[in-house]
Parts: structure tokens; sequence; C-alpha cells
């Protein structure tokens, strides 16, 4: 069966600092893979895709990206964290139509 | 046209009572529909899901009605309990591309009241 594993499961970072979040999926090959942003009482904002190694497609402009280093693993990254990027972070797979999220990370950025 | 509208923003339920949360969306090549089910701190989970072909799927106390002349789908779920008490997402994406992305409403909160 497939599983989807993300950490750290929390983390505090202060404003400024660099940012890596990881995403790995067990049980599947070439899935699709998702970043989302989830504010505090909010709906779920899609970050990135990738449909393949080291293809990314980014759906909204910021200071994050992320990469692809290998077929089932997902990476967030930033260099310079802001106040506005507190959230619940969610990485989700998807092969064919069913898509699957993971447990997430809650950053909070002081 | 991607935009998938939900309402309400939430509702309150007695226990034992109907829970019913509705969609309605634009793009006419969406054919895939599934609900989440997210609990606090946790991840949405797939719920249940529905294609054009059916006008109703049930599992177990959750059924999907959909409407496709509407462009309308719902949740229902009967008979509801306190441990339903969540935030429910609706979507809805085209299957014909794997490069498509669900297109999700912003989110109903569940209360059912013991």
């Amino acid at each position: 069966s497939q599983t989807i594993h993300q950490w750290p499961a929390t983390l505090v970072q202060p404003v400024g600092s660099p940012l890596s979040l990881e995403c790995t999926v067990e049980g599947t090959s070439n899935p699709n893979l998702y970043w989302y942003r989830q504010a505090a009482g909010r709906g779920l904002q899609l970050l990135f895709y990738s449909v393949g190694i080291g293809q990314i497609s980014s759906e909204v402009p910021q200071n994050l990206s992320a990469s692809r280093p290998q077929d089932r693993q997902f990476i967030l990254s930033s260099k310079k964290l802001l106040l506005s990027d507190s959230g619940f972070y969610l990485c989700a797979w998807r092969l064919l139509t069913e898509q699957y999220f993971g447990p997430g990370t809650r950053l909070t950025v002081t | 046209q991607q935009q998938v509208k939900q309402s309400p923003q939430s509702l309150i339920v007695q226990k034992g009572g109907i829970s019913i949360i509705n969609c309605a969306y634009e793009n006419t090549a969406f054919d895939y529909f599934p609900w989440y089910q997210q609990f606090p701190g946790k991840g949405p989970a797939l719920l249940i899901a529905i294609r054009p072909d059916v006008s109703e799927k049930k599992e177990g106390r959750f059924t999907i009605s959909f409407n496709k002349s509407a462009k309308q789908f719902s949740l229902h779920i009967m008979d509801s309990q306190p441990g339903d008490s969540a935030t429910y997402f609706c979507a809805a994406t085209p299957t014909n591309s794997g490069y498509s992305t669900l297109t999700f409403g912003k989110g109903t909160m569940l209360l059912v009241s013991p």
C-alpha cells in the first residue's frame, strides 16, 4: 500500500531563516506530487506541483521554491522566511484520479 | 471558470440529524468530484468521490448527490455523529490530462452537537 511521509511535523523558525520541508511517498511510482499551504481556518492553497523528476510548476509567486530530486521525493524550500509563511504545509500525491494528503507540517515563523 | 463554490461556510447539526454541504462548479471539463474530511491538525482524508456518469454514490452514512445539468454536487451525512465534526472540502478536476490539479472549495466547518 502507498504511504506518504512529511517531516518535520512541527517547526518554529525565525524570520529570515531558511526552510526545508521534505515529503516522500512509498509504494507507488511516478506520482504527481503537490505542495499546499493552509492558513489557520482557511482553505487549501496550491503552491507547487510536479509531474516528474525535475519538473516543477508554480501556482503562486512567493519566496518559496520546490524541487523533486527523486521520483518519490518532493522538497519545499525558502532562503528567507517571512512572517506570512506561517501555516500548515501539506504534501499530496496523485496517481490517475485519487489524491492523498500527507500528515502536514505546522510551520510557525516568529 | 475554475472555481468551485462551496456552501455553507459553517454548519451546526444535532446528533442524529442530516448534514448537507453543497458545491457548484462552472467548468464542464470537470469529471471527477471528490470530498475530503479534515480533522484539526491532520491532513485532509479522501472521503468519497463521484464521476458524472452516476447521480448518486453512497458509502455508509455518506452520500454524494450529483446534478450534471445544474453543475452541482452535494455531500449528505446521515445520522450525523459528534465524531463527524470536521472541515469538509469538495473538489473537482478534469481527468483527461495528467497535468490537472484539483480545484477545491473553501471548506465547510461542521459541528455535530451531542
